[in-house]
Protein backbone atom coordinates (compact mmCIF):
# COMPACT_ATOMS: atom_id res chain seq x y z
CA UNK A 1 0.00 0.00 0.00
CA UNK A 2 1.52 3.11 -0.92
CA UNK A 3 1.12 6.34 1.04
CA UNK A 4 0.53 9.78 -0.27
CA UNK A 5 2.35 11.38 -2.16
CA UNK A 6 2.95 15.21 -3.00
CA UNK A 7 5.39 16.86 -5.86
CA UNK A 8 7.19 19.79 -6.48
CA UNK A 9 8.71 19.14 -2.95
CA UNK A 10 9.53 23.15 -2.43
CA UNK A 11 8.63 26.12 -5.10
CA UNK A 12 9.05 29.58 -5.48
CA UNK A 13 7.34 31.63 -7.36
CA UNK A 14 6.78 35.68 -7.89
CA UNK A 15 3.56 37.63 -6.93
CA UNK A 16 1.08 37.57 -9.48
CA UNK A 17 2.04 33.94 -10.56
CA UNK A 18 0.37 31.18 -10.88
CA UNK A 19 1.56 27.47 -9.41
CA UNK A 20 -0.06 24.17 -9.56
CA UNK A 21 0.71 21.46 -6.76
CA UNK A 22 -0.09 17.88 -7.46
CA UNK A 23 -0.87 15.17 -4.69
CA UNK A 24 -1.40 11.22 -5.84
CA UNK A 25 -3.87 9.59 -2.83
CA UNK A 26 -3.07 6.52 -0.97
CA UNK A 27 -4.20 3.46 -2.19
CA UNK A 28 -7.87 2.70 -2.70
CA UNK A 29 -9.01 5.98 -1.43
CA UNK A 30 -11.19 7.99 -3.68
CA UNK A 31 -10.86 11.63 -1.36
CA UNK A 32 -8.67 14.29 -1.51
CA UNK A 33 -8.64 17.03 1.10
CA UNK A 34 -6.01 19.81 0.43
CA UNK A 35 -5.07 22.35 3.95
CA UNK A 36 -2.73 25.28 3.88
CA UNK A 37 -0.43 25.74 6.72
CA UNK A 38 1.26 28.77 7.37
CA UNK A 39 4.84 28.99 9.89
CA UNK A 40 3.36 28.24 13.32
CA UNK A 41 -0.24 27.18 12.42
CA UNK A 42 -2.69 24.50 12.58
CA UNK A 43 -3.46 23.59 8.89
CA UNK A 44 -6.17 25.60 7.21
CA UNK A 45 -9.15 23.38 4.76
CA UNK A 46 -9.20 24.95 1.78
CA UNK A 47 -11.29 22.23 -0.07
CA UNK A 48 -12.02 18.46 -0.59
CA UNK A 49 -12.88 16.39 -4.04
CA UNK A 50 -14.88 13.23 -3.99
CA UNK A 51 -15.76 11.50 -7.57
CA UNK A 52 -13.94 14.53 -9.69
CA UNK A 53 -16.23 17.24 -7.81
CA UNK A 54 -15.38 19.13 -5.30
CA UNK A 55 -17.25 18.64 -2.16
CA UNK A 56 -16.89 21.19 0.67
CA UNK A 57 -14.88 24.58 0.46
CA UNK A 58 -13.30 26.46 3.66
CA UNK A 59 -12.70 30.23 3.41
CA UNK A 60 -10.37 31.26 0.66
CA UNK A 61 -11.04 33.01 -2.35
CA UNK A 62 -11.89 31.52 -5.92
CA UNK A 63 -8.43 32.19 -6.87
CA UNK A 64 -7.78 28.59 -5.52
CA UNK A 65 -9.02 25.57 -7.12
CA UNK A 66 -8.37 22.40 -7.72
CA UNK A 67 -9.02 18.91 -10.33
CA UNK A 68 -9.59 15.69 -9.33
CA UNK A 69 -9.02 13.15 -11.97
CA UNK A 70 -10.37 9.63 -12.63
CA UNK A 71 -7.83 7.56 -10.68
CA UNK A 72 -8.42 9.82 -7.83
CA UNK A 73 -5.23 12.30 -7.44
CA UNK A 74 -5.71 15.78 -7.66
CA UNK A 75 -4.18 19.45 -8.91
CA UNK A 76 -4.52 22.22 -6.41
CA UNK A 77 -4.09 25.78 -8.85
CA UNK A 78 -3.62 29.11 -7.12
CA UNK A 79 -3.40 32.33 -8.96
CA UNK A 80 -2.69 35.52 -8.65
CA UNK A 81 -0.18 34.91 -5.88
CA UNK A 82 -0.18 37.20 -3.28
CA UNK A 83 2.83 37.02 -0.62
CA UNK A 84 0.29 35.73 1.86
CA UNK A 85 -0.19 32.93 0.39
CA UNK A 86 3.57 31.29 1.28
CA UNK A 87 2.70 28.10 3.03
CA UNK A 88 2.82 23.97 3.36
CA UNK A 89 0.17 22.85 1.49
CA UNK A 90 -0.70 19.40 2.58
CA UNK A 91 -3.33 17.33 1.18
CA UNK A 92 -4.88 14.10 2.86
CA UNK A 93 -6.55 10.95 1.30
CA UNK A 94 -9.39 9.02 2.45
CA UNK A 95 -12.26 6.85 1.86
CA UNK A 96 -15.54 8.83 1.50
CA UNK A 97 -18.18 6.05 2.03
CA UNK A 98 -16.14 4.59 5.31
CA UNK A 99 -15.34 6.28 8.42
CA UNK A 100 -11.67 5.99 8.38
CA UNK A 101 -9.47 9.13 8.84
CA UNK A 102 -7.78 11.12 6.57
CA UNK A 103 -3.82 10.62 5.43
CA UNK A 104 -1.91 13.16 4.74
CA UNK A 105 1.19 13.74 2.61
CA UNK A 106 4.62 15.65 3.11
CA UNK A 107 3.69 18.46 1.85
CA UNK A 108 4.65 21.29 -0.70
CA UNK A 109 6.48 24.57 0.77
CA UNK A 110 5.17 27.49 -1.60
CA UNK A 111 7.28 30.80 -1.02
CA UNK A 112 6.11 33.69 -3.00
CA UNK A 113 8.42 36.20 -3.42
CA UNK B 1 -13.72 31.78 15.08
CA UNK B 2 -11.23 29.23 15.92
CA UNK B 3 -13.39 26.58 16.42
CA UNK B 4 -10.91 23.90 18.09
CA UNK B 5 -8.89 25.82 20.79
CA UNK B 6 -5.30 24.21 22.21
CA UNK B 7 -3.33 24.72 24.32
CA UNK B 8 -0.13 24.91 25.53
CA UNK B 9 0.99 26.61 22.86
CA UNK B 10 4.29 24.97 23.96
CA UNK B 11 5.84 22.06 26.37
CA UNK B 12 8.76 20.69 28.10
CA UNK B 13 8.98 17.37 29.70
CA UNK B 14 11.97 15.58 31.30
CA UNK B 15 12.46 12.13 29.83
CA UNK B 16 10.07 9.74 31.45
CA UNK B 17 7.66 12.56 32.66
CA UNK B 18 3.85 12.67 31.17
CA UNK B 19 3.06 15.39 28.48
CA UNK B 20 -0.30 16.59 28.64
CA UNK B 21 -2.09 18.78 25.68
CA UNK B 22 -5.66 20.17 25.67
CA UNK B 23 -8.43 20.81 23.51
CA UNK B 24 -11.64 22.34 24.05
CA UNK B 25 -14.25 23.23 21.00
CA UNK B 26 -17.64 24.94 20.64
CA UNK B 27 -19.62 22.22 18.21
CA UNK B 28 -21.63 19.65 18.94
CA UNK B 29 -21.87 18.14 16.05
CA UNK B 30 -18.11 17.04 15.61
CA UNK B 31 -18.44 13.38 15.99
CA UNK B 32 -14.29 12.89 15.14
CA UNK B 33 -11.64 13.83 17.39
CA UNK B 34 -7.89 12.65 16.23
CA UNK B 35 -5.04 14.01 17.51
CA UNK B 36 -1.78 14.15 14.54
CA UNK B 37 2.13 14.86 15.07
CA UNK B 38 4.63 16.75 13.22
CA UNK B 39 7.91 16.79 12.29
CA UNK B 40 9.59 19.93 11.05
CA UNK B 41 9.17 19.74 7.25
CA UNK B 42 6.76 16.57 7.45
CA UNK B 43 3.36 15.79 7.23
CA UNK B 44 1.23 15.86 10.29
CA UNK B 45 0.69 12.21 11.05
CA UNK B 46 -2.08 10.21 13.12
CA UNK B 47 -1.04 9.36 16.38
CA UNK B 48 -4.50 8.37 18.10
CA UNK B 49 -8.55 9.37 17.15
CA UNK B 50 -12.19 9.17 19.80
CA UNK B 51 -15.36 9.16 19.30
CA UNK B 52 -17.66 10.76 21.67
CA UNK B 53 -19.45 7.62 22.54
CA UNK B 54 -16.23 6.97 24.67
CA UNK B 55 -14.30 8.63 27.77
CA UNK B 56 -10.72 7.06 26.90
CA UNK B 57 -8.90 5.60 24.64
CA UNK B 58 -5.24 4.14 25.10
CA UNK B 59 -3.19 3.41 22.39
CA UNK B 60 0.55 2.31 23.55
CA UNK B 61 2.28 5.27 25.44
CA UNK B 62 -0.47 7.85 24.55
CA UNK B 63 -3.95 7.99 25.56
CA UNK B 64 -6.78 10.77 24.48
CA UNK B 65 -9.28 11.60 27.80
CA UNK B 66 -12.59 13.01 26.30
CA UNK B 67 -15.49 14.78 28.24
CA UNK B 68 -18.40 15.46 26.38
CA UNK B 69 -20.05 17.50 28.51
CA UNK B 70 -17.42 19.85 28.62
CA UNK B 71 -16.78 19.92 25.25
CA UNK B 72 -12.89 19.05 25.71
CA UNK B 73 -10.30 16.28 25.01
CA UNK B 74 -6.90 15.98 25.98
CA UNK B 75 -3.39 14.11 25.19
CA UNK B 76 -1.54 12.05 27.30
CA UNK B 77 2.32 11.25 26.38
CA UNK B 78 3.03 8.57 29.72
CA UNK B 79 6.77 8.28 29.78
CA UNK B 80 7.80 10.84 27.22
CA UNK B 81 10.95 10.14 25.23
CA UNK B 82 13.36 12.67 23.68
CA UNK B 83 11.88 11.21 20.57
CA UNK B 84 8.58 12.62 21.03
CA UNK B 85 9.78 16.43 20.87
CA UNK B 86 7.63 17.42 17.61
CA UNK B 87 4.11 19.91 17.42
CA UNK B 88 1.05 18.13 18.11
CA UNK B 89 -2.13 19.21 16.93
CA UNK B 90 -5.81 18.13 17.85
CA UNK B 91 -8.54 18.12 15.40
CA UNK B 92 -12.03 17.62 15.17
CA UNK B 93 -14.26 16.91 12.22
CA UNK B 94 -18.13 16.09 11.86
CA UNK B 95 -17.22 12.20 10.16
CA UNK B 96 -13.85 11.52 10.27
CA UNK B 97 -13.67 11.90 5.96
CA UNK B 98 -14.93 15.82 6.08
CA UNK B 99 -13.31 18.80 6.82
CA UNK B 100 -11.12 18.88 9.74
CA UNK B 101 -10.74 21.99 11.87
CA UNK B 102 -7.15 21.95 13.57
CA UNK B 103 -6.02 23.25 16.88
CA UNK B 104 -3.33 25.86 16.52
CA UNK B 105 -0.67 23.11 17.66
CA UNK B 106 1.72 22.56 20.81
CA UNK B 107 5.43 22.66 20.44
CA UNK B 108 6.45 18.98 22.61
CA UNK B 109 10.02 19.24 23.72
CA UNK B 110 11.18 16.16 25.71
CA UNK B 111 14.50 16.78 27.88
CA UNK B 112 16.72 13.48 28.01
Amino acid sequence: ETGVTQSPTHLIKTRGQQVTLRCSSQSGHNTVSWYQQALGQGPQFIFQYYREEENGRGNFPPRFSGLQFPNYSSELNVNALELDDSALYLCASSIRDYTDTQYFGPGTRLTVL
Amino acid sequence: QQQVKQSPQSLIVQKGGISIINCAYENTAFDYFPWYQQFPGKGPALLIAIRPDVSEKKEGRFTISFNKSAKQFSLHIMDSQPGDSATYFCAASIEAGNQFYFGTGTSLTVIP
